[in-house]
């Protein structure tokens, strides 16, 4: 079975441009989550879709949003990029929302904001 | 709210070394917990994970027990090679399904050969 495939691997944007990331998700796989990695600020909770629907926020400004499609593929999308948006993304994905599912990660995208 | 907390890095042994990296929680009820490691320019792997109190994870030679009473999750190896150099994030996750995963700081290793 294929794992959870994130496109692009890397990205280089500049202040106030915009970005759209992707996440493919396992096959069967219907949750999808999105977490930001910095040195900083470790890893923290972006948001979570399940059947197109998004279930769960984190503490994160309104730039930051997503989607995801039917087929539960998901994107995530910031706005207005700031220096501070530079960050490993990574996505993880699940069968199901119960709360002993694991989630499987993908391998993230870099984004570097100039 | 729920938390985690794990040794600062970076940790450096030589090969054949006994490994521990200490992880305590914060978190009300019965949490899921986690060791998840991150390899150089890829994402998270799971590495193993405890349900319930007095559970053992283990995979690849690595164990956590899941204590209650003290509130830990500590990993440990008894022989670390070179291939374990990596970044260990230990994180739990409540049985409220609503719940995200919270993810500690992360611990560097570096094993020399």
């Amino acid at each position: 079975k294929a794992g959870v495939t994130q496109t692009p691997r890397y990205l280089i944007k500049t202040r106030g441009q915009q970005v759209t990331l992707s996440c493919s998700p396992i096959s069967g796989h219907r949750s999808v989550s999105w977490y930001q990695q910095t040195p900083g600020q470790g890893l923290q909770f972006l948001f979570e879709y399940f059947s197109e629907t998004q279930r769960n926020k984190g503490n994160f400004p309104g730039r930051f949003s997503g989607r995801q499609f039917s087929n539960s593929r998901s994107e995530m999308n910031v706005s207005t990029l700031e220096l501070g948006d530079s960050a490993l993304y990574l996505c993880a994905t699940k069968q199901a929302r119960t709360a002993q599912e694991t989630q499987y990660f993908g391998p993230g995208t870099r984004l570097l904001v100039l | 709210g729920n938390s985690v907390t794990q040794m600062e890095g970076p940790v450096t042994l030589s090969e054949e070394a006994f490994l521990t990296i200490n992880c305590t929680y914060t978190a009300t009820g019965y949490p899921s917990l986690f060791w998840y490691v991150q390899y150089p320019g890829e994402g998270l792997q799971l590495l193993l994970k405890a349900t319930k109190a007095d559970d053992k994870g283990s995979n690849k030679g690595f164990e956590a027990t899941y204590r209650k009473e003290t509130t830990s999750f500590h990993l440990e190896k008894g022989s670390v090679q070179v291939s374990d150099s990596a970044v260990y994030f230990c994180a739990l996750k409540s049985m409220n399904r609503d719940d995200k995963i919270i993810f500690g700081k992360g611990t560097r290793l570096h094993i020399l050969p």
